[in-house]
């Protein structure tokens, strides 16, 4: 059973196109967290939401509480966006992540 | 700030073998944690601990033990290795005691292979 699922697996999308990666969780949250793994192993935060939307450049993240579910959005999609999106889900004091979301941005 | 520092960075065992990975922060955060990540199964919480002298178990914590003397160093202890435990290990950090955490910091992952 897992707690928290992503989908897609796998995206191949052009330069510029806009992008959609959905994450949904079964779990009581006290917050939700989108986090980038570069190609060469490196993780960094993205976003951390409990409610609503948040944007930072051409990142948005939004969540529904109710629907336990979040999206991940990025606009005008470029290379050096090629990665993997992971969410995870913050019961407290534990994490639960998802597999993530391997995206490829092709020139 | 160097962040979250994590040594080393790959490091070969054989079966039976013990080692720590280290794992240290220079934030002052509460909040530090362990994880390894296998392919397919995404990261899995090992141990965590909101503070000095305050650990406790996460998803997976069979063959791995932790302390947590001091705020800034939150070492991993493998006491026998197997190779269920090849995989690759983070550590993250992050603000706050309290139910809701701020985001996650994470160091740069340790590769281990046990043989």
């Amino acid at each position: 059973k897992n707690e928290v699922e992503q989908s897609p697996q796998n995206l191949t999308a052009q330069e510029g196109e806009f992008i959609t990666i959905n994450c949904s969780y079964s779990v009581g949250i006290s917050a939700l967290h989108w986090l980038q793994q570069h190609p060469g192993g490196g993780i960094v935060s993205l976003f951390m939401l409990s409610s609503g939307k948040k944007k930072h450049g051409r990142l948005i993240a939004t969540i529904n509480i109710q629907e336990k579910h979040s999206s991940l959005h990025i606009t005008a999609s470029h290379p050096r966006d090629s990665a993997v999106y992971i969410c995870a889900a913050n019961t407290g004091n534990q994490f639960y992540f998802g597999t993530g979301t391997s995206l490829t941005v092709i020139p | 700030n160097a962040g979250v520092t994590q040594t080393p960075k790959f490091q070969v065992l054989k079966t039976g073998q013990s080692m720590t990975l280290q794992c240290a922060q220079d934030m002052n955060h509460e909040y530090m944690s362990w994880y390894r990540q296998d392919p397919g199964m995404g990261l899995r919480l090992i141990h965590y601990s909101v503070g000095a002298g305050i650990t406790d178990q996460g998803e997976v914590p069979n063959g791995y033990n932790v302390s947590r003397s001091t705020t800034e160093d939150f070492p991993l202890r493998l006491l026998s290795a197997a190779p269920s435990q090849t995989s690759v290990y983070f550590c993250a950090s992050s603000y706050g005691r309290g139910g809701s955490r701020e985001k996650l910091f994470f160091g740069s992952g340790t590769q281990l292979s046990v043989l």
